[in-house]
């Protein structure tokens, strides 16, 4: 089946430093690509879908110069935190879609000191 | 605005019971009605999905039953077992425009030993 790779699992940033989240589709290619992120016991809410060769497409709410989406090819989506503060502490989810189904990475959980 | 109201928040059972998670939609146009099961720490799975154009669907020990006229679809696991202690949510796909996946609120199931 489908596999989407996530890289980091886990990162721990300065506060005020940029990170960094890869999703990459392994075994297929994936012309669209999509970012959630989910709180403690909550639900994943989606941030932004990110269409290989140009501008990703940003939710409401989400700011698109902190949250910096890179599609440049088909197998490859990344996710970049600027700025990073204490609040953008958060479990981040990437999904690749292909034909209906949607294959989501395993997560990265991200924390700002 | 919540398209899909999931229920309940959380559900205790014992081993060897039926657990029964519901979600109410309210927009017609949706065709596609995915459950999806995470453990912690982990990116959400695809569990079981179905089509309006059937009323109950079967794979194994879990079953999601479809009403159409109701606006409901529910997710029946036959003799749960402690492995399935997850959080499971429905979700659904947008239409009109790019197509999305949205998540309802999830319910934590835990089946005690």
């Amino acid at each position: 089946g489908a596999v989407v790779s996530q890289h980091p699992s886990r990162v721990i940033c300065k506060s005020g430093t940029s990170v960094k989240i890869e999703c990459r589709s392994l075994d297929f290619q994936a012309t669209t690509m999509f970012w959630y992120r989910q709180f403690p016991k909550q639900s994943l809410m989606l941030m932004a879908t990110s269409n290989e060769g140009s501008k990703a497409t940003y939710e409401q709410g989400v700011e698109k110069d902190k949250f910096l989406i890179n599609h440049a090819s088909l197998t490859l989506s990344t996710l970049t935190v600027t700025s990073a503060h204490p609040e953008d502490s958060s479990f981040y989810i990437c999904s690749a879609r292909e034909g209906r189904g949607y294959t989501f990475g395993s997560g990265t959980r991200l924390t700002v000191v | 605005q919540q398209q899909v109201k999931q229920s309940p928040q959380s559900l205790i059972v014992q081993k060897g019971g039926i657990s029964i998670i519901n979600c109410a939609y309210e927009n017609t146009a949706f065709d596609y009605f995915p459950w999806y099961q995470q453990f912690p720490g982990k990116g959400p799975a695809l569990l079981i999905a179905i089509r309006p154009d059937v009323s109950e669907k079967k794979e194994g020990r879990f079953t999601i039953s479809f009403n159409k006229s109701a606006k409901q679809f529910s997710l029946h696991i036959m003799d749960s077992q402690p492995g399935d202690s997850a959080t499971y949510f429905c979700a659904f796909i947008t239409q009109g425009g790019s197509e999305k996946l949205v998540f309802g609120k999830g319910t934590k199931l835990t089946v005690n030993p």
